[in-house]
């Protein structure tokens, strides 16, 4: 079985801060581990993804997050936070059996105070 | 950019009554999937499809029919619609170029409402 964990399911920050969005997840392999965003209103958006290799990816709007083996997670970061960038966010899985089957966390709400 | 519709985008169901949500993506994908969302949780996926005339089980299939007729077009059925299936529908789709390959393009959503 597989699952993944969005411990915060608000955070709030102050523009220009930094913020970090916590992913923790569970699977017998090495996972393939997304993040997506919500705005208000909208669909998911695709962020960015690891696969292998680098244990730091960048995706787009400035989002970056590391993928640590030892502790299972994979964190979300961006620094400085935007107002722009109070959404809901998703960690996602997708387990190395294949079928591109995703397993998503509960989300996290960020709100980026102006 | 890819480009997956929904129809309708919102709904007003009554217990018991049948309600079929639809989706087309013009992306030439060959997967498609069905999540839904429910307040506190993430998106749960309900069924996919990787070729016409083809659906699988997700990991909360029950109460829900799929029906892939075509690449393009992919749809969630509720034969019997129930209290508990109020939620928020999304429908995806990508492609397959292997496993943890392919990014997911989601649609607007469906808000479906049962009283």
């Amino acid at each position: 079985a597989q699952s993944v964990d969005q411990p915060d399911a608000h955070v709030t920050l102050s523009e220009g801060a930094s913020l970090e969005l916590r992913c923790s997840y569970s699977y017998s392999a090495a996972p393939y581990l997304f993040w997506y965003v919500q705005y208000p209103g909208q669909s998911l958006q695709f962020l960015l993804k690891y696969i292998t290799g680098d244990t730091v990816v960048k995706g787009t709007k400035g989002f970056e997050a590391e993928f640590r083996k030892s502790n299972s997670s994979f964190n979300l970061k961006k620094s400085p936070a935007h107002w722009s960038d109070s959404a809901k966010y998703f960690c996602a899985l997708e387990g190395t059996g294949g079928n591109n089957k995703l397993t998503f966390g509960q989300g996290t709400v960020l709100s980026v105070i102006p | 950019e890819a480009a997956v519709t929904q129809s309708p985008r919102s709904k007003v169901a009554v217990t018991g009554g049948k309600v079929t949500l639809s989706c087309h993506q013009t992306n030439n994908h060959d997967y498609m999937y069905w999540y839904r969302q429910d307040t506190g949780h993430g998106l749960r996926l309900i069924h996919y499809s990787y070729v016409a005339d083809s659906t699988e089980k997700g990991d909360i299939p029950d109460g829900y029919k799929a029906s892939r007729p075509s690449q393009e077009n992919f749809s969630l059925i509720l034969e019997l619609a129930s209290l508990s299936q109020t939620a928020v529908y999304f429908c995806a789709s990508s492609d397959w170029g292997g496993a943890g390959q392919d990014t997911q393009y989601f649609g607007p959503g469906t808000r479906l409402l049962v009283l």
